[in-house]
């Protein structure tokens, strides 16, 4: 059964270092959604990109995140210089699209910022 | 008012038996889908199960089945003949503004299940 995929699974970085997310959707799917999860919070939802371009985007997507789909297969998040309270798990969700259509989540990237 | 709120205190079911965990939301929209994702304790989101506002019937899906109550504003999420391997953290989540619009999640339900 095709599955949303992930990388890495875990990141450890310094407070004001690059980070790239990576992600490969399901394959025919057309809409592509990044959302994050504070330990012991609620998921949250950062942005949403179809057409290569950005559909939606929450008050948290500000000017230290990105989203890029490089090529047909992969979907990129990257926060250009890391805070402290970024770190979360960051999942990845994509979707056929239509009323019915489910957003399928990848496994995640934990992200701890030091 | 909070979109999506899910007030049960951890739930706990013995093996074999059914679960309900509530739900319920708040929306103008009268066009919106409701969806239950399992957490297990490896962190990953798995889609359960889906229901959207102009479906006549509950959806059911294998063991899963939603109670949606469309006067009331709530759709609980029912587990037939609950497993073990059925523990976890259980979300509601709510699109609203269009088909391919973001979901919006409450806090959680963690259920347990005793053997």
């Amino acid at each position: 059964e095709p599955e949303v995929t992930q990388t890495p699974s875990h990141q450890v970085t310094q407070m004001g270092q690059e980070v790239i997310l990576r992600c490969v959707p399901i394959s025919n799917h057309l809409y592509f959604y990044w959302y994050r999860q504070i330990l012991g919070q609620k998921v949250e939802f950062l942005v949403s990109f179809y057409n290569n371009e950005i559909s939606e985007k929450s008050e948290i997507f500000d000017d230290q995140f990105s989203v890029e789909r490089p090529d047909g297969s992969n979907f990129t998040l990257k926060i250009r210089s890391t805070k402290l309270e970024d770190s979360a798990m960051y999942f990845c969700a994509s979707s056929l699209g239509g009323p019915a259509g489910a957003q399928y989540f990848g496994p995640g990237t934990r992200l701890l910022v030091l | 008012a909070q979109k999506i709120t899910q007030t049960q205190p951890g739930m706990f079911v013995q093996e074999k038996e059914a679960v309900t965990l509530d739900c319920t939301y708040d929306t103008s929209d009268p066009s919106y889908g409701l969806f239950w994702y399992k957490q297990p304790s490896s962190g990953e989101m798995i889609f359960l199960i889906y229901q959207g506002s102009y479906d006549q019937q509950n959806a059911t899906e294998g063991r899963y089945s939603l109670n949606f109550q469309k006067a009331r504003k709530s759709a609980n999420l029912v587990i037939s003949a609950s497993q073990l391997g059925d523990s976890a953290m259980y979300f509601c989540a709510m699109r609203e503004n269009g088909a391919n619009s973001k979901l919006t999640f409450g806090k959680g339900i963690t259920l347990s299940v005793r053997p």
